[in-house]
């Protein structure tokens, strides 16, 4: 059972236009909501993250939006750069089962200069 | 620079050989977790630790096991290995309880990419 879903799994882009992933989750005790960008070779690293008492958290070209009704959040990279070319996962955690994270599918962004 | 090192990059393993996989951390992190990533599966939780000599299964435990005997040190091992647990093996750790900040997030190594023949 996914309690992640992640769209699209992957995803063209030009340069300096708008990249959007979109998650979806079920269950409702997550508290804590990351995102996490993969280059070719490396482990996933921590790139943003917010909690469902927020609705919107924005660090430089990235931004997420959270609905908590709609159980939903996605990431936004603005202006996006070759540079930005790399698979983007979501993810949920429980505090309350050891810092467990639950990840989505994972996207696979490519900007094209 | 905080670390999380995997022995391996690569590894070529024979049908049903014992297999194993470590993981090291420097952070003095509690919390140590076994990822395995597959296209379109994004990253499935294998194993994870929350301190020395403790484990819980994950979410896809079946044909693994783990080992913590060092706070540092989180082995995988898989018992006989098979076609379908071909694929890369990341591990990770985090603070634990003592952090919890908004960037607190995991430290993931470079991964192991297994293939099993």
């Amino acid at each position: 059972q996914q309690q992640v879903k992640q769209s699209p799994q992957s995803l063209i882009v030009q340069k300096g236009g708008i990249s959007i992933i979109n998650c979806a989750y079920e269950n409702t005790a997550f508290d804590y909501f990351p995102w996490y960008q993969q280059f070719p070779g490396k482990g996933p690293a921590l790139l943003i993250a917010i909690r469902p008492d927020v609705s919107e958290k924005k660090e430089g070209r990235f931004t997420i939006s959270f609905n908590k009704s709609a159980k939903q959040f996605s990431l936004h990279i603005m202006d996006s750069q070759p540079g930005d070319s790399a698979t983007y996962f979501c993810a949920a955690r429980l505090k309350a089962a050891g810092n467990k994270l639950t990840f989505g599918g994972g996207t696979r962004v490519l900007v094209k200069p | 620079d905080v670390k999380v090192t995997q022995s391996s990059r690569y590894l070529v393993k024979r049908t049903g050989e014992k297999v194993f996989l470590e993981c090291v951390q420097d952070m003095d992190h509690e919390n140590m977790f076994w990822y395995r990533q597959d296209p379109g599966l994004g990253l499935r939780l294998i194993y994870f630790s929350y301190d020395v000599k403790m484990k819980e299964k994950g979410d896809i435990p079946e044909g693994y096991s783990v080992s913590r005997e060092k706070k540092e040190r989180f082995s995988l091992i898989l018992e006989s290995a098979s076609t379908n647990q071909t694929s890369m093996y990341l591990c990770a750790s985090i603070l634990g309880p003592r952090g919890d900040g908004l960037n607190y997030g995991y430290t993931f190594g470079s991964g192991t990419r297994l293939t099993v023949v």
